[in-house]
């Protein structure tokens, strides 16, 4: 079964600051997902990173992904409130099946 | 507009009884998923449909029950079977190809009295 983490699970950061989120998986996959949760919400997609060394951004978050060490990383540059959500990581296989890391629940303090 | 609905928004069930939650999506897709949430916890997989009449049981399936009749409904049960269902249940969604990302419901709240 393939296992995916995430670190931190929560984060507290002032705004202004640059933080990053770090999501590992414990099987070979070219295909990482990053979604945003807001409490009671469903999932909204952020990115979609489908190549060894692919890097996407957009505002103040920008992922990357290097399939060889099985990481991603979603990076935040100047975070602001409206950034406070959860953050969670999603990994596929060949067969279509996605895993979801825990969730990194943000918080951004004035 | 194309997208996922999911219904009820909140359901509220006594133990014992057997619920069905809808999920209906006009996205053409052919792949569709259930996942439960629990409060502070990740997504985990509970059925998965890959084409119609066809369906694969994930992690949690034990409790639940599912159908594929139409590309559309992937309607899912929640059986007296299930001991601790009270939890947030997300459907979602993909294109057949192998790289597209999911796109997700609204959710629907299930709670147990």
């Amino acid at each position: 079964e393939l296992k995916v983490e995430q670190n931190p699970l929560f984060l507290s950061m002032q705004e202004g600051k640059n933080y990053t989120i770090y999501c590992n998986y414990s099987t070979t996959s070219d295909r990482l997902y990053w979604y945003r949760q807001d409490p009671g919400k469903s999932l909204e997609s952020l990115f979609v990173l489908l190549s060894n060394g692919a890097v996407k951004q957009e505002g103040r978050l920008m992922a990357s992904l290097d399939t060889k060490a099985r990481l991603s990383t979603l990076h935040i540059t100047a975070a602001v409130h409206d950034l406070s959500a959860t953050y969670f990581c999603a990994v596929a296989n060949t067969g279509n099946q996605f895993y979801f890391g825990t969730g990194t629940s943000l918080t951004v303090i004035p | 507009d194309g997208g996922i609905t999911q219904s009820p928004k909140y359901l509220f069930r006594k133990e014992g009884q057997n619920v069905t939650l809808s999920c209906e999506q006009n996205l053409n897709h052919d792949a569709m998923y259930w996942y439960r949430q629990d409060p502070g916890q990740g997504l985990r997989l509970i059925y998965y449909s890959q084409i119609v009449n066809d369906f694969q049981k994930g992690d949690i399936a034990e409790g639940y029950s599912v159908s594929r009749e139409k590309k559309e409904s992937f309607p899912l049960t929640v059986t007296s079977a299930q001991k601790n269902p009270t939890a947030f249940y997300l459907c979602a969604s993909t294109q057949g190809s192998a790289y597209n990302e999911q796109f997700f419901g609204p959710g629907t709240r299930l709670t147990v009295l």
